[in-house]
């Protein structure tokens, strides 16, 4: 089993949707939770960032962790044709090493 | 500021031949990374950074080499190319400090074909 688990996708929505896109992982001293988003032929830039528990909002997107379940997501209200890119899940053990583990991403499609 | 430059954009190696991946910050930062990315594997950490001349592997290390004599440059050196290096190649940087540590800048990417 790997660390950090995230479906590939892709996922297809229409403009104006609500978007969930999660990861799940394994390693339990996870504490520091990263989302990433890769827009085409880009590198990753971080979105959203969380420590521990609990949800963060940032505009448009919220970062949800549930380290009871070792299960993160990340919403995308309203969803625009921008937001179109993979998003890529990453963690980190407090105290650790600085090395995030990164999950494999999830392409997503807005379509209008 | 710059960020994180990376060149060349793009190369095609024939086996056997080697090249250098270069890559800069202008940030300041103490912490240097380079990934490799194939389509739909997400990241795979090669090498890392701590600071200038200290160097350590990731998960991916065999046919690459790193070297950090300064803090701005992080180059990757590939020996001896192989048809399973081609890939997209990303360095990254990032302040050490816990709560910023986690926030990684990358570059805009090498990509390599070896043929």
């Amino acid at each position: 089993q790997k660390e950090v688990e995230q479906d590939p996708g892709p996922l297809s929505v229409p403009e104006g949707a609500i978007v969930s896109l999660n990861c799940t992982y394994s390693n339990s001293a996870f504490q520091y939770f990263m989302w990433y988003r890769q827009y085409s032929r880009k590198g990753p830039e971080l979105l959203m960032y969380t420590y521990s528990s609990g949800n963060k909002e940032d505009g448009r997107f919220t970062a949800q962790v549930d380290k009871s379940s070792k299960y993160i997501s990340l919403f995308i209200r309203d969803s625009q044709p921008s937001d179109s890119a993979t998003y890529l899940c990453a963690m980190d053990a407090s105290g650790g090493s600085y090395i995030p583990t990164f999950g494999r991403g999830t392409s997503l499609i807005v379509h209008p | 500021n710059a960020g994180v430059t990376q060149t060349p954009k793009f190369r095609i190696l024939k086996i056997g031949q080697s090249m250098t991946l270069q890559c800069a910050q202008d940030m300041n930062h103490n912490y240097m990374y380079w990934y490799r990315q194939d389509p739909g594997m997400g990241l795979k950490l090669i090498y890392y950074s701590v600071g200038a001349g200290i160097t350590d592997k990731g998960e991916v290390p065999n046919g690459y080499n790193v070297s950090r004599s300064t803090t701005e440059d992080f180059p990757l050196r590939l020996e001896l190319a192989a048809p399973s290096q081609t890939s997209v190649y990303f360095c990254a940087s990032s302040y050490t400090e816990r709560l910023a540590v986690e926030t990684q800048y990358f570059g805009p990417g090498t990509r390599l074909l070896v043929l």
